[in-house]
């Protein structure tokens, strides 16, 4: 089975912080993605990668960065964290560059909170 | 504009109950159709997708139906059980210009509370 690890459930940082989400898959997926999920809307997306070191901005990139260095790992950055932001973040991955037949592995989401 | 409504937003039944979920899409143009299962603090998770060609697919006791000249598709579930609570997400790939990628459309998700 594929394992998409987040690597915090829960975070509480202030106003301003830099933000740094991490997230692992292990199955030599392709592609990843950053989604966030609010309530009363569908998941948006962030930004996604189908290479390391490529990536491209999704519908909501401001406030927003990414870091690819390596095929398992996709960071999310916040530069300054604004209250904004308090959301549930979501990693997914794919097997194939067009996700037609390949369906989104999604981690387990990490709860941030901004004060 | 590119948009997934599902319907209701909630819904509670009692266990062993059939219920059905909507979803109603504007995409355009149109890859596939799917649905997914996101139960409390978990990520969601793929139940089925429907190709423009399919009307009716079945997942143990999910099935889901396409009519793609109407853009609405249904997620049913029969003899609901207690572990069936969860967020049910239609999600609706658009399918991409050239030289560019596939775009998902999530749609809010219907909340679904099978009491005992």
């Amino acid at each position: 089975d594929v394992k998409v690890t987040q690597s915090s459930r829960y975070l509480v940082k202030r106003t301003g912080e830099k933000v740094f989400l991490e997230c692992v898959q292990d199955m030599d997926h392709e592609n990843m993605f950053w989604y966030r999920q609010d309530p009363g809307l569908g998941l948006r997306l962030i930004y996604f990668s189908y290479d390391v070191k490529m990536k491209e901005k999704g519908d909501i990139p401001e406030g927003y960065s990414v870091s690819r260095e390596k095929k398992e790992r996709f960071s999310l950055i916040l530069e300054s964290a604004s209250t904004n932001q308090t959301s549930m973040y979501l990693c997914a991955s794919s097997l194939r560059r067009a996700p037609r037949d390949s369906p989104l592995h999604f981690g387990n989401g990490t709860r941030l909170t901004v004060t | 504009k590119n948009q997934v409504e599902q319907s209701p937003q909630s819904l509670i039944i009692l266990e062993g109950k059939n219920c059905t979920l909507q979803c109603n899409y504007t995409v355009s143009p149109f890859s596939n159709l799917r649905w997914y299962k996101q139960d409390t603090g978990r990520g969601p998770v793929s139940l089925t997708i429907m190709t423009f060609s399919e009307n009716t697919k079945s997942n143990g006791r999910y099935t889901a139906t396409l009519d793609a000249d109407t853009k609405q598709s249904s997620l049913h579930i029969t003899a609901s059980q207690l572990s069936d609570s969860a967020s049910y997400i239609c999600v609706v790939i658009r399918s991409p210009p050239p030289g560019g990628y596939n775009k998902l459309i999530f749609g809010a998700g219907t909340r679904l509370a099978v009491h005992p």
